[in-house]
């Protein structure tokens, strides 16, 4: 089955940094989705990808669809507190196909925010 | 708008014990609807999903099983648990395309 690669696996920062995380996949996706979970919750969509390049902003959140369409990148910019949590990345089980198929999910990214 | 419901909150069983756990989805109709497991709080596992009543879809062989007896019920059970079945289980529907919304979650814990 697909695997997504996320890193880093954990970030410890101040607030007030930027932070940039990454997915990666051996096979090509033609949809991105970002998720984040905070503790005992289920995860929230943050920004979902469609197309090759596209670049998506949600607040302070900003997204990219890798151009080879086989990565994408989540940036947050000034973190503040309430950012903690852990970022999923996610795409469509069967690369390219519908949404029935459900999602396949990286490892998530553990961002800490230090006082 | 849509809401999508799970219960219970969280559940002790033990070994060998039946297990229900329930999602409802409401503010849409035909929904796809979706069970995941989370592990140690990393990385989700699609575990069955559903396009319609009665029709499930299993991504995992295992001592689980689904059910769609409604348009926006979905349940999870198990008629004897393991250990290895202790998790947080997540309940998520969607339009059709990609983009899933996920419930509040279950948590399992068997002794």
């Amino acid at each position: 089955g697909q695997q997504l690669n996320q890193s880093p696996q954990s970030m410890f920062i101040q607030e007030g940094e930027d932070v940039s995380m990454n997915c990666t996949s051996s096979s090509i996706f033609n949809t991105w989705l970002w998720y984040k979970q905070e503790p005992g919750e289920g995860p929230v969509l943050l920004i979902a990808l469609y197309k090759a390049g596209e670049l998506t902003s949600n607040g302070r959140l900003t997204a990219q669809f890798g151009i080879t369409r086989k990565d994408s990148f989540l940036n947050i910019s000034a973190s503040i507190p309430s950012d903690v949590g852990i970022y999923f990345c996610a795409g469509p089980s069967g690369g390219s196909g519908g949404g029935a198929d459900g999602l396949t999910f990286g490892k998530g990214t553990h961002l800490i925010i230090q006082p | 708008s849509q809401t999508i419901h799970q219960w219970p909150a969280t559940l002790v069983q033990p070994v060998g014990s039946p297990l229900s756990l329930e999602c409802t989805v409401e503010g849409t109709s035909n929904p796809n609807l979706y069970w995941y497991r989370q592990a140690a709080g990393r990385g989700l596992q699609l575990l069955f999903y559903s396009v319609g009543i009665g029709q499930i879809s299993s991504e995992v062989p295992q001592n689980l099983s689904a059910s769609r007896p409604q348009d926006r019920q979905f349940i999870l059970s198990s008629k004897k648990l393991l250990l290895s079945d202790s998790g947080f289980y997540l309940c998520a529907w969607s339009w059709g395309g990609n983009e899933q919304f996920f419930g509040p979650g279950t948590r399992l814990t068997v002794l």
